[in-house]
């Protein structure tokens, strides 16, 4: 078993749509959650970091952590066009060693 | 503040050769990771440099080793290059010790493509 999965997509959705990303992970030793966008060809960019379970927002981005249920989520508010790209997942438990899902291709239409 | 460079940009080498890859890390960082992205997957682990010493290390052959210079700077050394090498090689560099602890800054990357 993989310690994260993160359904590949691809993911297509109309400009202004809410979109849910999401990742499960097998270790409940994880404490640090991030969020990376990665456009093609470019290194991943980081949007959003979260230690511990709860809920983090940044502009029209929110990050949810549930640490019973071993699920991370990224909401994206009124996506753009700009949001389209692949989406990292990211998870640590001892904030060196971190383990990433595959990531999820987003494609907003205009 | 200089972010996170990486070079060269891209690489091409032949099996069973020897490569070797360099980051800067962003400005006032003090930790240095490698990570292997091959196409269509997530980043891999390699490893971490912390205060010139190695810090963690994922499952990777000895043949991947690394080395960080005391302005933070880092190498990241393939002996023996295989086919299954090809990939883009990312640092992520990030400070630890300094409030903001493990948020992990990426560079661009290097792809490396092994013939």
């Amino acid at each position: 078993q993989k310690e994260v999965e993160q359904d590949p997509g691809p993911l297509s959705v109309p400009e202004g749509a809410i979109v849910s990303l999401n990742c499960t992970y097998s270790n409940s030793a994880f404490q640090y959650f991030m969020w990376y966008r990665q456009y093609s060809r470019k290194g991943p960019e980081l949007l959003m970091y979260t230690y511990s379970s709860g809920n983090k927002e940044d502009g029209r981005f929110t990050a949810q952590v549930d640490k019973s249920s071993k699920y991370i989520s990224l909401f994206i508010r009124d996506s753009q066009p700009s949001d389209s790209a692949t989406y990292l997942c990211a998870m640590s438990a001892t904030g060196n060693q971190f383990y990433f899902g595959t990531g999820t291709s987003l494609t907003v239409i205009p | 503040e200089t972010g996170v460079t990486q070079s060269p940009t891209h690489l091409i080498k032949t099996r069973g050769q020897q490569v070797t890859l360099r980051c800067s890390s962003q400005s006032g960082h003090n930790t240095v990771s490698w990570y292997q992205q091959a196409l269509g997957q997530g980043p891999q682990f390699i490893f971490q440099y912390y205060r010139e010493e190695e810090n963690g290390r994922g499952n990777f052959p000895p043949r991947f080793s690394g080395l960080q210079f005391p302005n933070y700077s880092s190498e990241l050394n393939v002996n023996a290059l295989e086919l299954d090498d090809s990939a883009l090689y990312l640092c992520a560099s990030s400070l630890v010790g300094g409030g903001w602890d493990n948020e992990q800054f990426f560079g661009p990357g290097t792809r490396l493509t092994v013939l």
